[in-house]
């Protein structure tokens, strides 16, 4: 069974300062992992996506997202805040070994960017 | 190009009350979703369709039904609404052959 976890409900942050969000999984083959925003009143929208190769991704608005397989982590990262990036994130996975495409997304960490 | 879309956007009912969910996309994409949305509970899957003419079950099908009326379109149905159904539900759009889903706006509902 696959399954992920978003371990913080609530990240706080100063703009300007580097951000961290926190995503752990648990799969029995190797893993897709991706990362959405949702903006207030929105649908979720695509961030990043790891499936293969290089454990740093790159992502939109600049936001990357660090692989680590010994941990079982995903953590979505960005040097430098903005106020506009003040949202909910979902951490989701997706287990090559379970012959579905279904995903599964984490309970969310709703990020807020303190001027 | 409007990616998926969904009517309605609110949507109030009474305990009993039967309604339809609507989801288009136009991205010719073989794969669609149902979730619901609830506070701390994350994204839980509906109901989904690989492909035109299937749908299959996900984590929270009961009290549920859906109609994959062609590739475009994708609906969900209540027969008979509780309040336990109070959500926002999101439809959700996937390429054969990636993982990548897109999502609509969402419709927010609430049982009375």
């Amino acid at each position: 069974a696959q399954s992920v976890a978003q371990p913080e409900d609530q990240v706080n942050v100063a703009e300007g300062n580097p951000l961290t969000v926190k995503c752990t999984y648990s799969v029995s083959g190797n893993p897709y992992l991706f990362w959405y925003v949702q903006y207030p009143n929105r649908g979720l929208q695509f961030l990043l996506k790891y499936i293969t190769g290089d454990n740093l991704v790159k992502g939109s608005y600049g936001f990357e997202a660090e692989f680590n397989k010994s941990q079982t982590s995903f953590h979505l990262k960005k040097p430098s805040a903005l106020v506009s990036d003040s949202a909910l994130y979902f951490c989701a996975v997706r287990d090559d070994g379970a012959g579905s495409y279904q995903l599964t997304f984490g309970k969310g960490t709703k990020l807020s960017v303190i001027p | 190009n409007a990616g998926v879309t969904q009517t309605p956007k609110f949507q109030v009912l009474k305990t009993g009350q039967s309604m339809t969910l609507q989801c288009a996309q136009d991205m010719n994409h073989n794969s669609m979703y149902w979730y619901r949305q609830d506070p701390g509970m994350g994204l839980r899957l509906i109901y989904y369709s690989a492909s035109e003419g299937t749908t299959d079950k996900g984590e929270v099908p009961n009290g549920y039904n859906v109609s994959r009326l062609n590739k475009r379109e994708f609906s969900l149905r209540l027969e008979s609404a509780a309040p336990s159904q109070t959500s926002v539900y999101f439809c959700a759009a996937k390429r054969g052959g990636s993982d990548t889903q897109y999502f609509g706006p969402g419709t927010r509902l609430t049982v009375l």
